[in-house]
């Protein structure tokens, strides 16, 4: 089975641009969460969609958003980029199949998106 | 707010040295812990997910115990090698309201191995 895909791995932007990135879950995933990684902060959780919606979400501002299609792909949007911004990101995929169910939140982690907001 | 602290932050031993980690999170409303390897690099790599308290995991040289009474987990490396060199990250997922949890990790800032040959 082919593993958690992101695109692209490596980014750079300017302050007040904006910015998509893609994840594509393992086959059969449903679940798509997403997390910010910097030096200081360490992995930081953004937000969870399940079945096109959003289930779950950290405490980032509203710069910060993402969808999901019905191919359960998963994109987050940044908005008017921030230096602040500049992070790994990374999605990760579970095999949730239906909310309440949940196999203990195992979570599989992509490569990551480097963005570097200049 | 929930917190996850792994100490100590940063290890260096040599090879063949064993070694063990800690991890400290809430110990209320408890669901899962979660522990992973990440090599520069690469992706996050799970190791073991933990539910239950008194639980003992094992990956060949590496294993992991879990107190969730205390609020806290062991990971330990029997015979460290070159390769361990990683990362290691614990990540707490606590009940929600209504008991239900999903989607959400909270993760520690991890403890850097480093082993020498």
């Amino acid at each position: 089975k082919a593993g958690v895909t992101q695109t692209p791995r490596y980014l750079i932007k300017t302050r007040g641009q904006q910015v998509t990135l893609s994840c594509s879950p393992i086959s059969g995933h449903r679940s798509v969460s997403w997390y910010q990684q910097t030096p200081g902060q360490g992995l930081q959780f953004l937000f969870e969609y399940f079945s096109e919606t959003q289930r779950n979400k950290g405490n980032f501002p509203g710069r910060f958003s993402g969808r999901q299609f019905s191919n359960s792909r998963s994109e987050m949007n940044v908005s008017t980029l921030e230096l602040g911004d500049s992070a790994l990101y990374l999605c990760a995929s579970s095999p949730r199949t239906s909310p309440p169910a949940v196999l203990y939140n195992e979570q599989f982690f992509g490569p990551g998106t480097r963005l570097t907001v200049l | 707010i929930l917190n996850v602290e792994q100490s100590p932050q940063s290890l260096h031993v040599q090879e063949g040295d064993s070694t063990n980690f800690t991890c400290s999170f809430p110990s209320s409303n408890f669901y899962a812990l979660h522990w992973y390897r990440w090599e520069t690099a690469k992706s996050p790599e799970a190791l073991f997910v933990m539910t239950l308290n008194g639980d003992e995991k094992k990956k060949g040289r590496i294993s992991a115990t879990l107190n969730t009474k205390e609020g806290y987990s062991y990971l330990y490396i029997k015979g460290s090698q070159p390769e361990d060199s990683a990362t290691y990250l614990c990540a707490f997922t606590p009940v929600r309201a209504g008991g239900t949890s999903y989607g959400k990790l909270t993760f520690g800032q991890g403890t850097i191995l480093t082993v020498h040959p």
